[in-house]
């Protein structure tokens, strides 16, 4: 099962503008993390941020964390048409013993040149 | 490049047929993990490998099963094919000890008709 849901399912954008993105989650977190999927091959690690942190930066890209109500958010500022891609939230669980990712279904970003 | 390869890209089979998917993980990584991505949807963790025993499973039957190599490159099996074990295959390699990111290679799509 999805451990989280991503918010908006899709999102269409103009080229320099800010994407934000969406994620909640269910349990009890150690960290989340965020990735990202160009054109339905492999999943590149963007950030990581600890439940112990409420925000963090790495370049163009901003995320917070509010583990009060569950939630993350991804900020990318000045978007360029290579962002184009889908943008997954991931929790990291225990499972017997193995340390699995459970993702939510992802937000789909299309920058328009 | 996060240094995991995956072979072959694509693969067409047919229902009732077994496949084998195979991983080469990055230099220095000791745990592999496989994840069935269908069409739209996130990434679903199958199961991990560490030391080449399962550690743990995700909610997949017994004919999706697999095996880890003293090199830690791994294969995925799946038995008896469905029409919906059509996706997309990842795995996705890490450090088993107080690392909580993993490197996925490009991944496998398999169709099954």
């Amino acid at each position: 099962s999805q451990q989280g849901e991503e918010d908006p399912q899709a999102l269409s954008i103009q080229e320099g503008e800010n994407a934000t993105m969406n994620c909640s989650y269910k349990t009890s977190i150690n960290n989340l993390q965020w990735y990202r999927q160009n054109s339905g091959r492999g999943l590149v690690h963007l950030i990581l941020i600890r439940s112990n942190e409420r925000e963090k930066h790495s370049g163009r890209l901003r995320v917070t964390l509010d583990t009060s109500k569950k939630s993350s958010s991804l900020l990318i500022t000045a978007s360029r048409a290579a962002d184009t891609a889908s943008y997954f939230c991931a929790t990291l669980r225990l499972i017997q013993g193995a340390q699995k990712l459970v993702f939510g279904q992802g937000t789909r970003l299309t920058i328009n040149p | 490049e996060t240094g995991v390869t995956q072979s072959p890209t694509h693969l067409i089979k047919t229902r009732g047929q077994q496949v084998t998917l195979r991983c080469s993980s990055q230099s220095g990584h000791n745990t592999v993990s496989w994840y069935q991505q269908a069409l739209g949807q996130g990434p679903q963790f199958i199961f991990q490998y560490y030391r080449e025993e399962e550690n743990g499973r995700g909610n997949f039957p017994p004919r999706f099963s697999g095996l880890q190599f003293p090199n830690y490159s791994s294969e995925l099996n799946v038995n008896a094919l469905e029409l919906d074990d059509s996706a997309l295959y990842l795995c996705a390699s890490s450090l088993r000890t107080g690392s909580y990111e993993q490197y996925f290679g490009p991944g496998t799509r398999l169709t099954v008709t």
